[in-house]
Parts: C-alpha cells; structure tokens; sequence
C-alpha cells in the first residue's frame, strides 16, 4: 500500500488564523480525499481532491473555509481557514488508486485552537 | 451508498475469535462491503473487502452472507492490540468511490 505522510502532525494554533495541511504519497495514485475527526466522533468526508481542477465538496463544507489543492498525483493540501475552536480536529487526507481497491489514510493532523 | 448497521461496542477475551456483524439491507449489486478499523490516535486502516465471495487475509475473514445483506468481520485470536473501532462501509462505483463512515463498533480485547 502506499505511504501517506501528513504535514503537520499537530499544532496550536490561534483563532482567526488559517492552516495549510499537506499530505504526501510515495506513488501517483488516481484519488485523494480528506477528512475531518471531531473529538470522540467518526470521520466525515470534507472533499474529493481531483488533479487539476477544484475539488469536490461535500455537504456542509464550502471552498472558502477549506480551499484545497492538489497540483499532481502525489500531493494535496487542506487549509483550515479564519480557524475557530470549533475546528479542532483531526484531519486525515487518504489516497486511493480507483476501481475497487481500498484507501489507505494517513496518520492524520491533530489541530487545537485557541 | 447503502447504510450499514453495526453494534455500538463489543468485547471478547484475548485469544478467541471476535466476531463483528454489519447489516447492509439496502446495497446494491456493484457494491463491495470494507471494513476498517482505527486504533486511537491513529488513521483508519484498511482490513479487508469483498463483493460477494467469502474472503480471507493474514489479518481477518469477512463472510458474506448469500443474500449479501449483511456480513460478519473475524479476527480468529484477538490479541489486546486489537482492540480498535472497527467500520463496516459500502462503497460501489456510483458513489465516487467515497468511503462514508457510520459509527463502527468499539471493540474492546479482554486479558
């Protein structure tokens, strides 16, 4: 399976602020996706990453508050922008190559705001 | 995506088998069923999917049942490490291939 390398692994950060997360592949693969963890809570789908063109969001989440990118097969970023306590969470970017192979997730960013 | 059904938490002592139902009443026939489970502070990992075929890893087995309306994860000799909320997801083409997580069951391994 691939190995998915998140950047940061956590951080502090000040309300109002904005954060640019990243999430490396060691391959190309065809489908990138992130997520979001609330604490105590089950992961919920933010966005389809698509190479190339703007991503694709899912209810309740909109471009201006977590734009995205994803320049190549092998990288995307998040923003979490004008950050609020209630966007802490964790955030988990995951990769997968289509058809019916599985994803893999990376290890997730663990965000606190204060 | 056709909703799962899982129970809330479960437990069994190390060394037996856990067995972790899923009901998937509604999928339809190009879905496949995938189980996940995250260990805390960890990124979900992947264990093992099927379509309608009974499968086995060096992880787990996953039965289906004929019907494919519901499906059973075994982890033959749960070990502490184990322990884990596992996710059962249906996911077929027509979704994008996304993975929608419903609550999973929390699994704890006895000593």
């Amino acid at each position: 399976s691939a190995v998915i390398s998140q950047k940061p692994s956590r951080d502090i950060c000040q309300r109002g602020t904005s954060l640019t997360i990243q999430c490396q592949v060691d391959s190309q693969v065809t489908m990138m996706f992130w997520y979001r963890q609330q604490p105590g809570q089950s992961l919920t789908l933010i966005a389809t990453a698509n190479q190339g063109s703007e991503a694709t969001y899912e209810s309740g989440f909109v471009i201006d508050k977590f734009p995205i990118s994803r320049p190549n097969l092998t990288f995307s970023t998040l923003t979490v922008s004008n950050m609020s306590p209630e966007d802490s969470s964790i955030y988990l970017c995951s990769v997968g190559r289509g058809s019916n192979q599985p994803q893999h997730f990376g290890d997730g960013t663990r965000l606190s705001i204060l | 995506d056709a909703k799962t059904t899982q129970p809330t938490s479960m437990d069994c002592a190390e060394g037996r088998a856990a067995n972790l139902p899923c009901n998937h009443s509604t999928i339809s026939g190009n879905e496949y069923v995938y189980w996940y489970r995250q260990i805390h502070s960890q990124g979900p990992q992947y264990i093992i999917h099927g379509l309608k075929n009974n499968e086995t890893n060096e992880m787990a087995s996953l039965i289906i049942t004929e019907d494919r309306k519901s499906s059973t994860l075994i982890l033959p000799h749960a070990t502490l490490r184990d322990t884990a909320v596992y996710y059962c997801i249906v996911r077929g083409p027509d979704s994008s291939y996304k993975l929608i997580f419903g609550s999973g069951t929390r699994l704890l391994v006895r000593p």
